[in-house]
């Protein structure tokens, strides 16, 4: 079965402190896509970065990194230098190979001044 | 700025009232998708578009459908809203299914 779990229902960090948000997958597919959506309370799912499980290099945008582990099925998120701005759900998704995309229950991050 | 545009951002319908959500993108994306997320739950995906083929998942109820007039719009009626369809529906778009999806801002449906 496919299935994306993320362990961690909240987080709290300090402002300017890096955090890492974790996210496990199950797939038997070879060829599949690792996402990450941030949802302030406002509801909106901003994307924020991508992973393809046959990339060779740990994805990068701005402030977001992916610290993918294909062999232990891990595409962990790290956030650095955390700003107040950075409160909100953070989901962890996986496209199948019907492009369907399958969610985790979220990480609540909570950045404290 | 390309985008989704969801309207309105809050709804409220009567039990039983038949409610319409729109969704609209200027990204020429093939691909419309209609999501549904309860309060502190992952969002559910309903059914999506592929140009104008529909593709519903299994466990939709038939209480929802929807509608493609063309590229650039999508609709989520509901025939018949219970107390327990209210939730945040959200519409996404992309340009092939094996691409990222891009979410609108969401509308917020309460049933009275």
């Amino acid at each position: 079965a496919q299935k994306i779990t993320q362990t961690q229902p909240g987080m709290f960090v300090q402002e300017k402190e890096a955090v890492t948000l974790d996210c496990t997958y199950d797939t038997s597919d070879p060829s599949y896509g690792l996402f990450w959506y941030k949802q302030p309370s406002s509801g909106e799912m901003i994307f924020l970065i991508y992973q393809g499980s046959y990339d060779q290099q740990n994805a990068t945008e701005g402030r977001y990194s992916l610290n993918f582990q294909k062999a232990r099925k891990s595409a962990n998120l790290v956030i650095s230098a955390s700003q107040l701005g950075d409160s909100a759900m953070y989901f962890c998704a996986m496209r199948n190979q019907g492009g369907k995309l399958i969610f985790g229950q979220g990480t609540e991050l909570s950045v404290k001044p | 700025d390309a985008m989704v545009i969801q309207n309105p951002r809050y709804q409220v319908t009567q039990f039983g009232k038949p409610v319409t959500l729109s969704c609209s993108q200027t990204l020429n994306h093939n691909v419309m998708y209609w999501y549904q997320q309860k309060s502190s739950q992952a969002p559910k995906l309903l059914f999506h578009y592929y140009d104008k083929d529909f593709n519903n998942e299994a466990d939709t109820p038939d209480n929802f459908q929807s509608r493609r007039p063309n590229t650039s719009f999508c609709f989520l009626d509901i025939r018949s809203p219970g107390l327990g369809d209210a939730a945040m529906y959200l519409c996404a778009t992309s340009e092939e299914r094996q691409e990222t999806q891009y979410f609108g801002p969401g509308t917020r449906l309460l049933v009275l």
